[in-house]
């Protein structure tokens, strides 16, 4: 069974950093590209990075509201992606879920999500 | 960036009647390299994350009821829900992916 798993969300104030996990299992996920989305309470859906695999270059992209704050990143071996977020604001207070992406499904640029995480809230408040 | 614009906000549909939800993007997200759109639909119950549905605008994601059912081409997009169910009750998001993702608005679809 595909599972994604977020963790390390919470209580942070502006301006601090705070890093999310994404632990995988039940598939090879040195096969697929990862996705961070977010959704702020009561509000839509937000793409805010991806990384492909390393087979299609390790591409990372960036939403415009995140780029050079946020670090997407993975580690193969541990089956486990991570978003590194920086210089906080208020604005990214937002579950925030993991998604798997098959390459078959990509464009050039970006994919679809075929398996999302049940999400982990940060709250980024003083 | 490309604009995705989804109508109507929400929706009432009565018991096994049909549920139609229209998505326009800003721009053709026609992939040239397959002859595909690239589009994808989720569901999102409350409380749950989102699922997909659909994907090249028109492709039935693994296990999703055949009523749910995706169509169009180029900026214009549709999702049909035939024979609408109660658990059918859901906000549904379009996303293009030609580009750096972009997910419309969200309807929401609720029994009458």
């Amino acid at each position: 069974e595909v599972q994604l798993v977020e963790s390390g969300g919470g209580l942070v104030q502006p301006g601090r950093s705070l890093r999310l996990s994404c632990t995988t299992s039940g598939f090879k996920f040195g096969d697929y590209a990862v996705s961070w989305v977010r959704q702020a309470p009561g509000k839509g859906l937000e793409w805010v990075a991806f990384i492909r695999s390393k087979v299609y270059g390790d591409i990372r992209e960036y939403a415009a509201s995140v780029k050079g704050r946020f670090i997407i990143s993975r580690d193969d071996s541990k089956s486990t992606a991570y978003l590194q977020m920086n210089s906080l604001k208020i604005e990214d207070t937002a579950v925030y879920y993991c998604t798997r992406d098959p390459h078959p499904h990509c464009s050039g640029t970006s994919c679809p999500h075929d398996h999302w995480g049940q999400g982990t809230l940060v709250t980024v408040s003083s | 960036d490309i604009v995705m614009t989804q109508s109507p906000d929400s929706q009432a549909v009565s018991l096994g009647e049909r549920a139609t939800i229209n998505c326009k993007s800003s721009q053709s997200v026609f992939f040239s390299s397959n002859n595909k759109n690239c589009l994808a639909w989720y569901q999102q119950k409350p409380g749950q994350p989102p699922k997909l549905l659909i994907y090249w605008a028109s492709i039935r994601e693994s296990g999703v009821p055949d009523r749910f059912s995706g169509s169009g081409s180029g900026t214009d997009f549709t999702l049909t829900i035939n024979n609408l169910q109660a658990e059918d009750v859901a906000v549904y998001y379009c996303q293009q992916y030609y580009t750096t993702p972009q997910f419309g608005q969200g309807t929401k679809v609720e029994i009458k």
